[in-house]
């Protein structure tokens, strides 16, 4: 099973609301990632999960809180949002790399079309 | 700071052809290339990988070429039909779990 699922497929809240996106994989990869695409745009890397730790922040607004329960599930609880917050958001998990550094194949869910009024 | 351009950013052929997309990147130093295909408004579905110790990777119809030291990589598909359109991307990966994308190739293939 070579699948990553992600929750909902499309979500619209206003900019007080909460929310959170899911996201499930069972390839027993222990980094799992959060990525955000504007249309035509090429995704940019949120966050990186390693081993259900925090491993990369890219500067992300605190206004974007990911949570990694246990090595399967991957979240992304969402607070005061705005407008310009609305994107695709993809989640995709990998294995670790071997050695030093580098990136193994990653696996992308079909993601999230986030709409912010 | 490494930077990842494609080119063309948009290609139209008829069924049938061979095509050839590009990927260039300005930082040699890195560990793998990794070609996507998105389909619109989808995720990404990767397609073929290349470790920085290898020239090139094939997949079916489907060809990848690396040359690290002029910082390009290339994507050959042969006999091309309507179910590759599709928008390619590149990404090079320099550090551990960071993968840098490209700006993407549309491709439109008519039947």
């Amino acid at each position: 099973d070579t699948e990553v699922t992600q929750t909902p497929k499309h979500l619209v809240m206003g900019m007080t609301n909460k929310k959170s996106l899911k996201c499930e994989q069972h390839m027993g990869h222990r980094a799992m990632y959060w990525y955000k695409q504007k249309a035509k745009k090429p995704p940019e890397l949120m966050f990186v999960y390693s081993y259900e730790k925090l491993s990369i922040n890219e500067s992300v607004p605190s206004r974007f809180s990911p949570e990694c329960p246990n090595s399967s599930l991957l979240n992304l609880h969402l607070h005061a949002l705005q407008p310009e917050d609305s994107a695709l958001y993809l989640c995709a998990s990998s294995q670790p790399p071997l050695g030093q550094g580098g990136t193994d194949t990653q696996y992308f869910g079909p993601g999230t079309r986030l709409t912010v009024l | 700071k490494q930077e990842v351009t494609q080119i063309p950013a948009a290609l139209s052929v008829p069924e049938g052809e061979n095509l050839v997309l590009n990927c260039s990147f300005t930082d040699s130093a890195i560990y793998n290339l990794q070609w996507f295909r998105q389909d619109p408004g989808k995720g990404l579905t990767s397609l073929l990988l290349i470790q920085s110790s290898q020239r090139e990777q094939t997949s079916g119809r489907l060809n990848a070429s690396l040359d690290k030291s002029s910082g390009r990589s290339t994507l050959y598909i042969a006999a091309s039909q309507p179910g590759d359109s599709a928008t390619y991307l590149c990404a090079v990966s320099r550090g551990t779990y960071k993968y840098i994308f490209g700006t993407g190739t549309r491709l439109k293939v008519l039947a």
